[in-house]
C-alpha cells in the first residue's frame, strides 16, 4: 500500500506558459499533501502544504500566485507552474500522507524544464 | 547553525561492510525522524521511521535514536552495491498545529558501495 503517482514525469516547456502536474495517490485517501522542489545535487525543498478541501499553506518565499495547489479529493492534488521561465526548471516531488499518520509517501517526481 | 545536518560524504565502503550515517538537528520538539533513500533521478523513498530512544531494526538497517543528544543514525549491515544511492535524513514535529507532518530534511549523505 501507499503509491502515489505523479503525471507527467517529465514535461519541457516554453517560457511564458504553464503547466500543471498531478499527484494522486493510488491505494489510500491522502488529507495531506506536500510538494517539494529539488535542484540537482541538493536536499528537498518544501514549497507548500495542502489539506484537502482548504487553502494550501505556503512556505516562506515561495509565491503563491505563482505556483497554484488545488487539493479537489482526498485522492488528487495539482500544482500549477504560471507563466514558467527557466528559472522554474526543477525536479518537482510531491507526498502524501494519511490522516493521524505521520509517514509521508513520495510520488515519483515530475522533471520541469522550461525553454 | 543548520536545522538538520548529516555527516558530510560522500562514504565509501566495501561490498559487505556496515555504512554508518549520521544526523543531528536543533530542534528539539522534533518528535518523528525518517530515513529516506534516493536514487539518482528518482524521488524518495522510505526506508525507516524511528519515533523513541533506542534502536528500530529491520531487516539490513538499523536506525538509532538519542533524543538528549539530539542525534538519529543509521547503520547498514552487509552492504550491497544496489545500496548505492543519497540518504535523507529527516524530521518532524509532533502533534497540533500546521506544522504536523512536515518534514525537514538533511542535505543528505551519497554512500557508494564498491564491489
Amino acid at each position: 500500500g501507499a503509491v502515489v503517482s505523479q503525471h507527467p514525469s517529465r514535461v519541457i516547456c516554453k517560457s511564458g506558459t504553464s503547466v500543471k502536474i498531478e499527484c494522486r495517490s493510488l491505494d489510500f485517501q491522502a488529507t495531506t499533501m506536500f510538494w517539494y522542489r529539488q535542484f540537482p545535487k541538493k536536499s528537498l525543498m518544501l514549497m507548500a502544504t495542502s489539506n484537502e478541501g482548504s487553502k494550501a499553506t505556503y512556505e516562506q518565499g515561495v509565491e503563491k500566485d505563482k505556483f497554484l495547489i488545488n487539493h479537489a479529493s482526498l485522492t488528487l492534488s495539482t500544482l500549477t507552474v504560471t507563466s514558467a521561465h527557466p528559472e522554474d526548471s526543477s525536479f518537482y516531488i510531491c507526498s502524501a500522507s494519511r490522516l493521524a499518520v505521520i509517514e509521508q509517501y513520495f510520488g515519483p517526481g515530475t522533471r520541469l524544464t522550461v525553454t | 547553525q543548520k536545522e538538520v545536518e548529516q555527516n558530510s560524504g560522500p562514504l565509501s565502503v566495501p561490498e559487505g561492510a556496515i555504512a554508518s550515517l549520521n544526523c543531528t538537528y536543533s530542534d528539539r520538539v522534533s518528535q518523528s525522524f525518517f530515513w529516506y533513500r534516493q536514487y539518482s533521478g528518482k524521488s524518495p523513498e522510505l526506508i525507516m521511521s524511528i519515533y523513541s530512544n533506542g534502536d528500530k531494526e529491520d531487516g539490513r538497517f538499523t536506525a538509532q535514536l538519542n533524543k538528549a543528544s539530539q542525534y538519529v543514525s543509521l547503520l547498514i549491515r552487509d552492504s550491497q552495491p544496489s545500496d548505492s544511492a543519497t540518504y535523507l535524513c529527516a524530521f518532524s514535529r509532533g502533534a497540533g498545529g500546521t506544522s504536523y507532518g512536515k518534514l525537514t530534511f538533511g542535505q543528505g549523505t551519497i554512500l557508494t558501495v564498491h564491489p
